[in-house]
Formats: structure tokens, sequence, C-alpha cells
């Protein structure tokens, strides 16, 4: 597609419940990243993919938390028996160059799914 | 560990007049720079990047930033602000799989 799409654009859900939370890169971009933006957090970095593999998942803030890639292109990020604390805007940015190689990594980012958990 | 300072969060200035938001990064390996920008009810947008070369780089609606590798520094300015220009401004860098941001600069220009 034109750019990253993400859904859906807002979840309003109960405390303890699951949540699924979706992103389509733009097409052919290898490289795809979850970050969440909150109120006095500015943008923590959740989890990177390259591929269909998560090699840095490090920012995943519990094990609650879990995202998957399929076919290298299409992500879904879990939360599983949300809190209250879970709420904010989720990003997902995808970008073309390969981590690691001679080019820089230009992110562009998808609007975000805004999580509300009463 | 990575990070990135941005100074002066909320900064509030009038049309016309010039705006230099500061950034300073903690990051031990070679570092391509951003400033990305987050107009109201939009989503982030690439403002300029640097990569290497010259390091005075130019962006889109007339924002530059200098890179400063003694300072560590990868400051944004615009001589003449508008009232469009109103939207909070990040500083990033790639190193280590990811963007590190900093906090952001919420800024408003008042007409």
């Amino acid at each position: 597609g034109a750019g990253v799409s993400q859904s859906p654009s807002n979840k309003v859900t109960e405390k303890g419940k699951d949540v699924e939370l979706r992103c389509d890169p733009i097409s052919g971009h290898t490289a795809l990243y979850w970050y969440r933006q909150s109120l006095g957090q500015g943008l923590e970095f959740l989890i990177y993919f390259q591929g269909n593999s998560a090699p840095d998942k490090s920012g995943l803030p519990s094990d609650r938390f879990s995202a998957e890639r399929t076919g290298g292109s299409v992500s879904t990020l879990t939360i599983q028996r949300t809190q209250q604390e879970d709420s904010a805007v989720y990003l997902c940015a995808s970008s073309l160059v390969v981590a690691g190689g001679s080019g820089a990594n230009v992110l562009t980012f998808g609007a975000g799914s805004r999580l509300t958990v009463l | 560990a990575q990070s990135v300072s941005q100074h002066n969060h909320h900064v509030i200035l009038s049309e016309a007049a010039s705006l230099e938001l500061g950034c300073n990064y903690s990051y031990g390996g070679t570092v391509n720079l951003f400033w990305y920008v987050q107009y109201p009810g939009q989503h982030l947008q690439l403002l300029l990047k640097y990569f290497s070369g010259d390091p005075l780089v130019k962006g889109i609606k007339g924002f530059e930033a200098e890179f400063i590798k003694s300072k560590f520094s990868f400051n944004l300015r615009k001589p003449s602000v508008q009232w469009s220009d109103t939207a909070e401004y990040f500083c990033a860098f790639y190193g280590n799989n990811r963007l590190a941001f900093g906090k952001g600069n919420q800024v408003v220009v008042i007409p």
C-alpha cells in the first residue's frame, strides 16, 4: 500500500480482556517496528522484525505483550489481560533498508491504534 | 545505553520568530539522525535526516538541522515560523535495531 496501515484506529476494552492490533506495512518493506506513545513516556520501542523473525523483543514491557509477523508482511501485536497502564497509542513503522546494512533506516509510521483500557 | 535528550519541552512563540530546538544524543556507534514532526491529529512524519557528509541538512518546510559531532548534538532550526508549524517535534537516532526518540518538544506558534 501507499502507507503503513493500522487497525483498529481506536479500541476501548475492559481491564482483563485481550486485544489484537494489526499493522500492514508498506509493500516490500522488510523491517517492521512497534512503538508505544503515551503521555509522559514519549515514544517507547517495543519490538523489531526483520522479515518474519523478531531479533529484538527487548522493549516488550511484560510477558502479556507478544507480536508476530507472517509472510514478511502483516504484523499483529497482542496484549493479554489488559491493564489500565496499557492505555496508549500503539504505533507501527516500517522501513525498506535492511538493519545493519550500509544504508540508513528511514522509518515510515502509521497513524496508530489508540487503546483505552477501562 | 543509547539516549536522546531534548530541552525546553514546551515552546511558545509568535509567527515570524526564529525557532531552535536542541537535541543531544548518547551513543557509541555511528549514528543516523532524524527529526520527526507530529502535527495535531496527524501521524509522525519525517522532517529531515542526517546520514553522512555535509553536517548542515535541510528538510521540508524550511527546517534545517546541524550535526555537531564533538557536541553530540543535532539541533533543529527555522528562521521564521508560521502558525502551521504548531506541532510536536521529536529528535531521534537509529542504532541497535531501533529508532531511539527524545521526549519531544511541543511547539505552539501564536498568530
